[in-house]
């Protein structure tokens, strides 16, 4: 089956400094990718979609400056959270998607962040 | 708008059935999904459903009814690992998901 995985799976880093996460397809070719943040006993939150060789498209009330988001492959995603603060402390979730239309799309396991 | 509704909570006991329902509205409609989510991980596919009707998996079922915006996740012989927040999520025209807020399933002995 398709398979999505994340890097790191937890991170704990200082007020103000950037966090990188990796998401990866690694067994099929990811024309999409979806970005979700999740807070305790809350559901997905879709933050942005990013197609492979475009710019990221984000729902309202995410900031694109402080989330960069970059598909530079079609196996890789990244989202770089800029100057993360405590409230940005949360569980950051990609899934990804093959091909356009295709409706099914596969999470990967997560990345908790922890900004203190 | 779009939205989905889900009962945030119910409990079950183990060896018994349950039914989580869900009604959503969309603007169009891919299908409905069906995931479970332990606590601290990421959402698994269950199901998927895009025609009326029961789609039948293990011990799980998923039921559609397109025209009242309706779906359930059936669960039977409920054992104790079932314990986990269960998410319906619709398609909308733009093949974007749109998520229910969850409903954790709690199996008692």
């Amino acid at each position: 089956g398709a398979v999505v995985s994340q890097h790191p799976s937890w991170v704990i880093c200082k007020s103000g400094t950037s966090v990188k996460i990796e998401c990866r397809s690694l067994d099929f070719q990811a024309t999409t990718m979806f970005w979700y943040r999740q807070f305790p006993k809350q559901s997905l939150m879709l933050m942005a979609t990013s197609n492979e060789g475009s710019k990221a498209t984000y729902e309202q009330g995410v900031e694109k400056d402080k989330f960069l988001i970059n598909h530079a492959s079609l196996t890789l995603s990244t989202l770089t959270v800029t100057s993360a603060h405590p409230e940005d402390s949360s569980f950051y979730i990609c899934s990804a998607r093959s091909l356009a239309g295709e409706t099914e799309q596969f999470f990967g396991p997560g990345t908790r962040l922890t900004v203190l | 708008g779009q939205n989905i509704d889900q009962p945030t909570e119910m409990t079950a006991t183990e060896g018994a059935i349950v039914q989580i329902n869900c009604t959503y509205q969309t603007s169009g409609f891919n299908g409905l999904f069906w995931y479970q989510q332990h606590a601290g991980e990421a959402p698994t596919f269950l199901s998927y459903n895009v025609l009326d009707g029961l789609e039948e998996k293990g011990r799980f079922s998923s039921f559609l009814s397109r025209s009242k915006g309706y779906s359930y996740l059936l669960l039977k012989e409920l054992q104790m690992k079932d314990s986990a927040s269960y998410l319906c999520a619709a398609m909308d025209s733009n093949y974007q998901l749109i998520w229910g807020a969850g409903t954790k399933l709690i199996i008692k002995p």
